[in-house]
């Protein structure tokens, strides 16, 4: 089964910052990634899907990259509404993963 | 608009039953793949299940197989999770989310499960 790690863990940031999280594949998997970002008590949310196709009605500050083992978040301006964990997602045949998560804290 | 909402958590016995519900409005609940996926208090997203269009095909995560079932009534748009032989660590938040592109665009607000004697 694919194992996804994320870095790092928890991220301290300004309002403003340019934010990055990466995400790790224990093996290829092309484009079959998904972000998603989760506010405290609440459901997640779909950002970013196939690596880099932003989900309908999220902002633009959010961007995604990579493809095979190694995958990025950006955050291009971080707003007040951006504090939350963000998580990665393998999709396969046979089964799902989620990454561990990344809390995005001031 | 597309809705999900999840009921049928509580609190359940050691090896008791529990049978969770989902109800879809809002779109052709029948040409979409549905999943189940937990969060334990504190802890990250983990996927239970997942069942096709038809109910054709179902696919479990290794530590529910065999003790949990994934089911589909599409003429009431409805999805079910029937979960026996629980155990503590089963105690979680219970999402119902729709199947997109290799993602998971829509989710339902979850429904708690808290495994106790």
């Amino acid at each position: 089964d694919v194992q996804l790690t994320q870095s790092p863990s928890t991220l301290s940031a300004s309002l403003g910052d340019r934010v990055t999280i990466t995400c790790r594949a224990s093996q290829t998997i092309a484009n079959s990634l998904a972000w998603y970002q989760q506010k405290s008590g609440k459901a997640p949310k779909l950002l970013i899907y196939k690596a880099s196709t932003l989900e309908s009605g999220v902002p633009s500050r959010f961007g995604g990259s990579g493809s095979g083992t190694q995958f990025t978040l950006t955050i291009s301006s971080l707003q007040p509404d951006d504090f939350a964990t963000y998580y990665c997602q393998h999709y396969s045949t046979y089964t799902v993963t989620f990454g561990p998560g990344t809390k995005v804290e001031i | 608009e597309v809705q999900l909402v999840e009921s049928g958590g509580g609190l359940v016995q050691p090896g008791g039953s529990l049978r969770l519900s989902c109800a879809a409005s809002g779109f052709t609940f029948s040409s979409h793949w549905m999943h189940w996926v937990r969060q334990a208090p504190g802890k990250g997203l983990v996927w239970v299940s997942r069942i096709d269009h038809d109910g054709g095909s179902r696919t479990y995560a290794d530590s529910v197989e065999g003790r949990f079932t994934i089911s589909r009534d599409n003429a009431k748009n409805v999805l079910y999770l029937e979960m026996n032989s629980v155990r503590a660590d089963d105690t979680s938040v219970y999402y119902c989310t729709r199947g997109g592109d290799g993602s998971f665009d829509q989710w339902g607000q979850g429904t708690l499960v808290t495994v106790s004697s």
